[in-house]
C-alpha cells in the first residue's frame, strides 16, 4: 500500500461549490503539506502543519483553508471553487526539516 | 531567497543515447538540500535523489548521475543509455534547514525518449 494516499483522483466540480481534498499517510510524519502546481510550472506550497495544532500559511493559502484531524490526515478545502483553482493538488509529509518530502499520487481537479 | 532554475524546458534524445538536465540554485544559506524528482506521464511525484550542502561527492545509482558542484551552484542529473520509460518530467528543488518549510522547486525539464 502506499505511504501517502490522496482521494480523489480526479474531481470536476462547479464554479463556488465547495470541495474538499483529503490527504492520509501512514509513514508516521508529523509535518504535512499542501502543494498546487499549474502546467509548465513547479509546485507552490499552499498550507502546511507540523502537528495537529500548528497550521501554517504557504505562500499561496488565498482561498484555500485546511484541517488536521489527525497525525495522520490532513484535508484541503476550497470553500468557493474558482476556474484559476484548476490543479494538480499535491499533499506531502516529511519527519522533520531535514528530511525529504514524500508526495502522493496528486488530485486533478477541475473547475468549471 | 531561494530559486532553482531548470533551463532547458524540453529535451527530446533518441533510446540508448545519454542525456543530461541541468539544475542551478540559490540561496544564502551555507546549510540547504537538493532533490530530484522524477514525473511520469501518470503524475504522481517520486523521489530520485537527496543531497545535502557538505557532501559534494557525486552519485549514482544504476544509469542514474548526479553531479553536485558548489562552486557552480549546479546540480547535474545525467541519465546514460536512456530507455523510454525514462520519458517524464524531472523537476530539482531546494530547501534550506533554518525554519523555512518551503521546497522551492524549478519549473521542470520535460525528457522525451524516442523509440
Amino acid at each position: 500500500d502506499a505511504d501517502v494516499t490522496q482521494t480523489p483522483r480526479n474531481r470536476i466540480t462547479k464554479t463556488g461549490k465547495r470541495i474538499m481534498l483529503e490527504c492520509s499517510q501512514t509513514k508516521g510524519h508529523d509535518r504535512m503539506y499542501w502543494y498546487r502546481q499549474d502546467p509548465g510550472l513547479g509546485l507552490q506550497l499552499i498550507y502546511y502543519s507540523f502537528d495537529v495544532k500548528d497550521i501554517n500559511k504557504g505562500e499561496i493559502s488565498d482561498g484555500y483553508s485546511v484541517s488536521r484531524q489527525a497525525q495522520a490526515k490532513f484535508s484541503l478545502s476550497l470553500e468557493s471553487a474558482i476556474p484559476n483553482q484548476t490543479a494538480l493538488y499535491f499533499c506531502a509529509t516529511r519527519r522533520d526539516n531535514t528530511d525529504t518530502q514524500y508526495f502522493g499520487p496528486g488530485t486533478r481537479l477541475t473547475v468549471l | 531567497a531561494q530559486k532553482v532554475t531548470q533551463a532547458q524546458t524540453e529535451i527530446s534524445v533518441v533510446e540508448k543515447e545519454d542525456v543530461t538536465l541541468d539544475c542551478v540554485y540559490e540561496t544564502r544559506d551555507t546549510t540547504y538540500y537538493l532533490f530530484w524528482y522524477k514525473q511520469p506521464p501518470s503524475g504522481e511525484l517520486v523521489f530520485l535523489i537527496r543531497r545535502n550542502s557538505f557532501d559534494e561527492q557525486n552519485e549514482i545509482s544504476g544509469r542514474y548521475s548526479w553531479n553536485f558542484q558548489k562552486s557552480t551552484s549546479s546540480f547535474n542529473f545525467t541519465i546514460t543509455a536512456s530507455q523510454v520509460v525514462d520519458s517524464a518530467v524531472y523537476f530539482c528543488a531546494l530547501s534550506t534547514n533554518f525554519g523555512n518549510e518551503k521546497l522551492t522547486f524549478g519549473t521542470g525539464t520535460r525528457l522525451t525518449i524516442i523509440p
